[in-house]
């Protein structure tokens, strides 16, 4: 069980163009899904948070116009991010947290790898 | 904000060695404290976590020990194995922040043969 994928699991994109990422939770419901992206030979970093039904939370320093988020059920949180450059370029990983848990553990994606051209 | 800082960034060992990564973190409040293994180009994954309420927590070959006045829990791997090879993050996180992680930078552990 626990089970959360995501989709694309890779893909190279235009500079200038947009790219929308999918993370589902398959076998349970997440009130709570979380964004991270990691660059080469670096640490996950926290992008945002999304919570269904509600606005997406911004960690500071992450363009809010620029990574859209929006969780629109308890299964789906997508992640779109607008006018991309060869910056944006990263692996991009969701993590989401079943609804109702009474641990803290958080289940994780196996990740989207974007490459911006 | 939290910070966690993880040392060291890369650790050799021989097989069948002990391995040690430690980290520490800022903030007090935090109450949850995982460990990741991730291999390249896959999605992390838990090999043991430890509240806050507990000073160690141990599961065959992996344990962590936590000191809370001392803001630092570390991972311990005995009897290393060549598939032990990755690299390991710690994380915390705290409930009234949301459950949010905030990771260390990572250890490339590499096991020789």
């Amino acid at each position: 069980g626990a089970v959360v994928s995501q989709h694309p699991s890779w893909v190279i994109c235009k500079s200038g163009t947009s790219v929308k990422i999918e993370c589902r939770s398959l076998d349970f419901q997440a009130t709570t899904m979380f964004w991270y992206r990691q660059f080469p030979k670096q640490s996950l970093m926290l992008m945002a948070t999304s919570n269904e039904g509600s606005k997406a939370t911004y960690e500071q320093g992450v363009e809010k116009d620029k990574f859209l988020i929006n969780h629109a059920s308890l299964t789906l949180s997508t992640l779109t991010v607008t006018s991309a450059h060869p910056e944006d370029s990263s692996f991009y990983i969701c993590s989401a947290r079943p609804r109702d848990s009474v641990n803290y553990e958080q289940y994780f994606g196996p990740g989207t790898r974007l490459t911006v051209t | 904000g939290e910070n966690v800082e993880q040392h060291p960034s890369t650790l050799s060992v021989q097989e069948g060695d002990s391995a040690v990564i430690k980290c520490t973190y800022s903030d007090s409040a935090s109450n949850y404290f995982p460990w990741y293994k991730q291999e390249l180009g896959k999605r992390p994954q838990l090999i043991i976590d430890i509240r806050s309420n507990v000073g160690e927590k141990k599961d065959q070959r992996i344990a962590v020990t936590l000191n809370k006045t001392a803001k630092h829990f570390s991972l311990h791997i005995t009897e290393t194995q060549p598939e032990d090879s990755a690299v390991y993050f710690c994380a915390a996180s705290r409930a009234t922040a949301g459950n949010k992680l905030t990771f260390g930078g990572g250890t490339r552990v590499l096991v020789k043969p």
